[in-house]
């Protein structure tokens, strides 16, 4: 079936680095890609999505691009926050499985000041 | 954009209380929704799917008689924890997934923290 896999966490940085959180997937067919964002004691937030091959997603400076030849959407920030510390979630919805959400794991990433 | 509310957002109650817990579409109609399970420092386990007029589909090992579940209209789904136990504490997470847009994202609520004595 379907599934998501992240990079471990948990992933600490200090501000103004450079982030890059590794997504790979496996699916049948042609299944749209998330980033959702967990902050401490909250449900979880869309980030940016990706629905074919070759598009790229962005929100509040993360990108993250659909490789459909690596089977890859890894996520992207070029000068993190300490506000940006939370749990991030890599997910896909494919049509052909009634789009039904796979998570990945979750990264942990912390930012210091 | 798309908003989920669920209530209550904690949850402190006795061992063999019973909880209920709800998810609203406030903006869009629903003809899924979705129960997480989250323990802590871990990812969400999907408990089961929710069908507006139908009966709720549980994932493999959850017991359907353990948490109810009840989607009575397009934008209301609730989550029943029967007679709760200690175990049972845990982050419980809610989405829908809009009526016109069926391959478009899940929406979460911000999650109920449900712990038992």
């Amino acid at each position: 079936g379907d599934s998501v896999t992240q990079m471990e966490g948990p992933v600490t940085l200090s501000e103004e680095a450079f982030l890059t959180i590794n997504c790979t997937y496996t699916a049948t067919g042609y299944p749209s890609l998330f980033w959702y964002v967990q902050y401490p004691g909250e449900g979880l937030q869309l980030l940016l999505k990706a629905t074919k091959a070759d598009d790229k997603g962005s929100n509040k400076g993360f990108e993250a691009t659909y490789r459909k030849e690596t089977t890859s959407f890894h996520l992207e920030k070029g000068s993190v926050q300490v506000s940006d510390s939370a749990v991030y979630f890599c997910a896909l919805s494919n049509r052909a499985n009634n789009n039904d959400m796979r998570f990945g794991a979750g990264t942990r990433l912390t930012v210091k000041p | 954009g798309a908003v989920v509310s669920q209530h209550p957002s904690r949850v402190i109650c006795k061992s063999g209380t019973s909880v209920k817990i709800e998810c609203r579409s406030l903006d869009f109609q629903a003809t899924t929704m979705f129960w997480y399970r989250q323990f802590p420092k871990q990812s969400l386990m999907l408990m089961a799917t929710s069908n507006e007029g139908s009966k709720a589909t549980y994932e493999q090992g959850v017991e359907k008689d353990k948490f109810l579940i009840n989607h009575a209209s397009l934008t209301l789904s609730t989550l029943t924890v029967t007679s709760a136990h200690p175990e049972d504490s845990s982050f419980y997470i809610c989405s829908a997934r809009s009526l016109a847009s069926s391959n478009q994202p899940q929406h979460f609520g911000d999650g109920t923290r449900l712990s038992i004595l």
